[in-house]
């Protein structure tokens, strides 16, 4: 089972600002760093942030992360239809000595 | 560009074995360590395991520890996944992921269109 915590979905209009928040605890977010991947319906997984708040190259910068104490989070400016997709966190756990992915977060544009 | 192929999925009866591969190109495989994800159907992602860039370690999830086995042959660019005591919890599509460590940062940066394994009798 999964030890980061996302909401299960997040929503917004074309244009809006949506949040998504992913929290966990001392032995992953608090001790390393945070990746946030995007997964487009029926496709494979792709880095959409790493290392907390860095854009791979081709990734707009609508996309940003960022990381306080044990929570992280990702924002998505300027919402656009073709955002619909799953967005996952994930972060070495030095405890579980494995890597952890959040729950997972729906978002709909509306 | 970097690929990464899966392949060896299918379906398999409970308690059977299986193995999966991953072939690697456009890239030197063997600087990269690699890891094994998993997604049931309609599931979240699950990480199941990895190995250094040089097979000297390798990590597993509680839920494959002692039945999975992560293996690579740097000669061949090609990633492993053994699986034995498969049960319908491991009905998923597996991905194999490239793993990028920056000193500071880890990250997955690229990822295989996955291979479906479906247990059932």
């Amino acid at each position: 089972q999964s030890v980061l915590t996302q909401p299960p979905s997040a929503s917004g209009t074309p244009g809006q600002r949506v949040i998504i928040s992913c929290s966990g605890s001392s032995s992953n977010i608090g001790s390393n760093t945070v990746n946030w991947y995007q997964q487009l319906p029926g496709t494979a997984p792709k880095v959409l942030i790493y290392s907390n708040n860095q854009r791979p190259s081709g990734v707009p910068d609508r996309f940003s992360g960022s990381k306080s104490g044990t929570s992280a989070s990702l924002a998505i400016s300027g919402l656009q239809s073709e955002d619909e997709a799953d967005y996952h966190c994930a972060a070495w756990d030095d405890s579980l000595t494995g890597y952890v992915f959040g729950t997972g977060t729906k978002v709909t544009v509306l | 560009q970097v690929q990464l192929v899966e392949s060896g999925g299918g379906v398999v009866q409970p308690g059977r074995s299986l193995r999966l591969s991953c072939v690697a190109s456009g890239f030197t495989f063997r600087n990269n360590g690699m890891h094994w994800v998993r997604q049931a159907p309609g599931k979240g992602l699950e990480w199941v395991a990895d190995i250094w860039y040089d097979g000297s370690k390798e990590y597993y999830a509680d839920s494959v520890k002692g039945r999975f086995t992560i293996s690579r042959d740097n000669s061949k660019n090609t990633l492993y996944l053994q699986m034995t005591s498969l049960g319908a919890g491991d009905t998923a599509i597996y991905y194999c992921a490239r793993d990028e460590w920056g000193g500071m940062y880890k990250v997955l940066d690229y990822w295989g269109l996955g291979t479906l394994v479906t247990v059932s009798s």
